[in-house]
């Protein structure tokens, strides 16, 4: 596609709900990179993947997250039992290879009632 | 770890003000220094880089040069546009450090009135 595409783009759960978030890069992009955006904190880095793999996975806030991506494509981010603290907007961002130019997706607004 | 100090908003300027938006930063090695910015319903875009000592990186208008005896890139624009209002994020990238992830600051929103 012409740019990274994620879906929802608003998302209302309830706590204790599991959801699923979902990003598509931009065709031909390696690395993929998951960002939290939490209102008065600016952006907090969640997940890197390279290819399908994960080198940098040190910014997951807890074990109630985690992510995977397929085919070198498409990435989902999953949070288990949701808390109202998880409540932000969910970032992707692919650039062609690491150290490259980030392109970002508008981005998920997850909200936990 | 690394870290971005930007200087918080709301900045509200005139049009055809001079805009400075300060941002230092503390890193592990030797980083990459980048301005994001977020227009209004839109997703972060790249506004310029700058990725050694005394390199600028300059877009639209827009100017930053990288300090590394200040640790500071801050961002200046010499005649603001009301187009100009968005959210501006410093950011860094630490490959020292041994990652590929930026690190950004909190963000410094920018209004510009007519």
């Amino acid at each position: 596609g012409a740019g990274v595409s994620q879906s929802p783009s608003n998302k209302v759960t309830e706590k204790g709900k599991d959801v699923e978030l979902r990003c598509d890069p931009i065709s031909g992009h390696t690395a993929l990179y998951w960002y939290r955006q939490s209102l008065g904190q600016g952006l907090e880095f969640l997940i890197y993947f390279q290819g399908n793999s994960a080198p940098d996975k040190s910014g997951l806030p807890s074990d109630r997250f985690s992510a995977e991506r397929t085919g070198g494509s498409v990435s989902t981010l999953t949070i288990q039992r949701t808390q109202q603290e998880d409540s932000a907007v969910y970032l992707c961002a692919s650039s062609l290879g690491p150290n490259e130019k980030l392109f970002f997706g508008s981005g998920t607004q997850l909200s936990v009632l | 770890g690394d870290s971005v100090t930007q200087m918080e908003g709301p900045v509200t300027l005139s049009e055809e003000a001079f805009l400075t938006i300060n941002c230092t930063y503390t890193a592990t090695g030797y980083p990459s220094l980048f301005w994001y910015v977020q227009y209004p319903g839109e997703g972060l875009q790249l506004l310029l880089k700058a990725t050694k000592a005394d390199d600028k990186g300059s877009n639209k208008g827009f100017e930053a040069t990288y300090r590394k005896e200040t640790t500071s890139f801050h961002l200046e624009k010499g005649s603001v546009q009301v187009s100009d209002s968005a959210v501006y994020f410093c950011a860094l990238s630490d490959q020292g450090a041994g990652s590929y992830q930026l690190t950004f600051g909190k963000g410094t929103k920018l209004s510009v009135i007519p």
